[in-house]
């Protein structure tokens, strides 16, 4: 079985803090993606990245950095934490979509992040 | 560009009447469709996927078509358990291969 986990499942930080969020995923998929998921607006991609080292810009990266230091291991980073950044975070894996065959995307159970 | 419209929650059902939730799509080129679902306190899990037009995706008694004419893929079931009691998210894959969902639609299903 896929097994992608997250750090936490809840998190309360103060506004103008750096955060972390972790997520780390167990079958060598290449592809890993950061979403927030808001009530009424579905989940949005943060970022997303296709190897290690590489990252790439998704809908709504301002405020937020990633990190891809190894395969396994994806990280979102909260430069300087604000409320409007409290939200549930979901992170996903998948192996790379080649042509038309997409490859399913295997998610986290998620982390709720409280802004205060 | 690409999006996906829902219709809206909560959705509430007794158990065993029959479920459609409605999702619509605006995308260039021929996207691939899914519904995804997540359970209460879980993450999202595919529920079922269709890559190309006239397709059927089914799973656990739900079903899907891409219907290109109409630019859906309403998600159906017969009928409903207390335990399909979730939230349901319509997606599709753009020209890069990432998804793009629409707002998810509450199910509750009372017993």
């Amino acid at each position: 079985d896929v097994k992608v986990t997250q750090s936490s499942r809840y998190l309360v930080k103060r506004t103008g803090e750096k955060v972390f969020l972790e997520c780390v995923q167990d079958m060598d998929h290449e592809n890993m993606f950061w979403y927030r998921q808001d009530p009424g607006l579905g989940l949005r991609l943060i970022y997303f990245s296709y190897d290690v080292k590489m990252k790439e810009k998704g809908d709504i990266p301002e405020g937020y950095s990633v990190s891809r230091e190894k395969k396994e291991r994806f990280s979102l980073i909260l430069e300087s934490a604000s409320t409007n950044q409290t939200s549930m975070y979901l992170c996903a894996s998948s192996y790379p979509t080649s042509g038309s065959s997409y490859n399913e995307q295997f998610f986290g159970p998620g982390t709720r992040l409280t802004v205060l | 560009g690409d999006s996906v419209t829902q219709m809206e929650g909560p959705v509430t059902l007794s158990e065993e009447a029959f479920l459609t939730i409605n999702c619509t799509y605006t995308a260039t080129g021929y996207p691939s469709l899914f519904w995804y679902v997540q359970y209460p306190g879980e993450g999202l899990q595919l529920l079922l996927k269709a890559t190309k037009a006239d397709d059927k995706g089914s799973n656990k008694g739900f079903e899907a078509t891409y219907r290109k004419e109409t630019t859906s893929f309403h998600l159906e079931k017969g009928s409903v358990q207390v335990s399909d009691s979730a939230v349901y998210f319509c997606a599709l894959s753009d020209q890069g291969g990432k998804l793009i969902f629409g707002q998810g639609t509450e199910l509750s299903v009372k017993p």
